[in-house]
């Protein structure tokens, strides 16, 4: 078992369809993380949680709505996305945000892709 | 604000032949600097890491790194590819923002070893 789990591995949805991705670590850290990863661009940080609360949102469209019901988990609603949005989607974890000198672990990301 | 730049974004290396990975950082007083790698819908692995202390960091699978704060570098390199280290690798700078620290990485750099 991974230390950080996401599913689904892959989804496929329409533009007006409403979906979830589920991301689950069982490394007892206190920071989650969700990461936008699209072909020939660079990671993109799009969401921060430390100790449930959201620290940080660099500039995310509304239509991305991110839940953070307790340190373990971490979920991203999905409402009326559009074909762009289609990547791959990376949870990760790290012990906290005051840590600089330690790693984030990611989960095995979600591929989206929005028809 | 920091940030990394990887100056390949492909390097194509025959087997058992020797490759490095090119790394560069924006300067600070401290950093922390991470090599991750990605296999074909995968999350992100590390392979190693600099916090501090010796300035050659030795990771998993027979990759090593440099650390040179003169020239703002932390290049990656093996001395024997073989096939299975074919993967997309990313380079990363541990960032202190206003809600706390976070990673910034790198484009990636796609390494193709050909038989």
């Amino acid at each position: 078992e991974t230390g950080v789990t996401q599913t689904p591995r892959h989804l496929v949805m329409g533009m007006t369809n409403k979906k979830s991705l589920k991301c689950e670590q069982h490394l007892g850290h206190n920071a989650m993380y969700w990461y936008k990863q699209s072909a020939k661009k660079p990671l993109e940080l799009m969401f921060v949680y430390s100790l449930e609360e959201r620290v940080e949102n660099n500039s995310v469209p509304s239509r991305f709505s991110p839940e953070c019901p307790n340190s373990s988990h971490l979920f991203l609603h999905l409402h009326t996305l559009q074909p762009e949005d289609s990547a791959l989607y990376l949870c990760a974890s790290s012990p906290g945000v005051g840590e600089m000198n330690t790693e984030a672990f990611f989960g095995q990301g979600t591929r989206l892709t929005v028809v | 604000a920091q940030s990394v730049t990887q100056l390949d974004s492909q390097v194509p290396v025959f087997e058992e032949a020797p490759v490095e990975l090119r790394c560069n950082y924006s300067s600070s007083v401290s950093v922390y600097l991470f090599w991750y790698v990605q296999y074909p819908n995968q999350g992100l692995q590390l392979l190693l890491k600099y916090l501090s202390g010796s300035t050659l960091v030795k990771g998993i699978n027979g990759f090593e790194a440099e650390f040179n704060k003169s020239q703002t570098s932390f290049h990656l390199r093996k001395p024997s590819v073989h096939i299975s280290d074919t993967a997309e690798y990313f380079c990363a700078v541990s960032d202190i923002g206003e809600y706390g620290n976070k990673l910034v990485f790198g484009a990636g750099t796609i390494l193709r070893v050909k038989s």
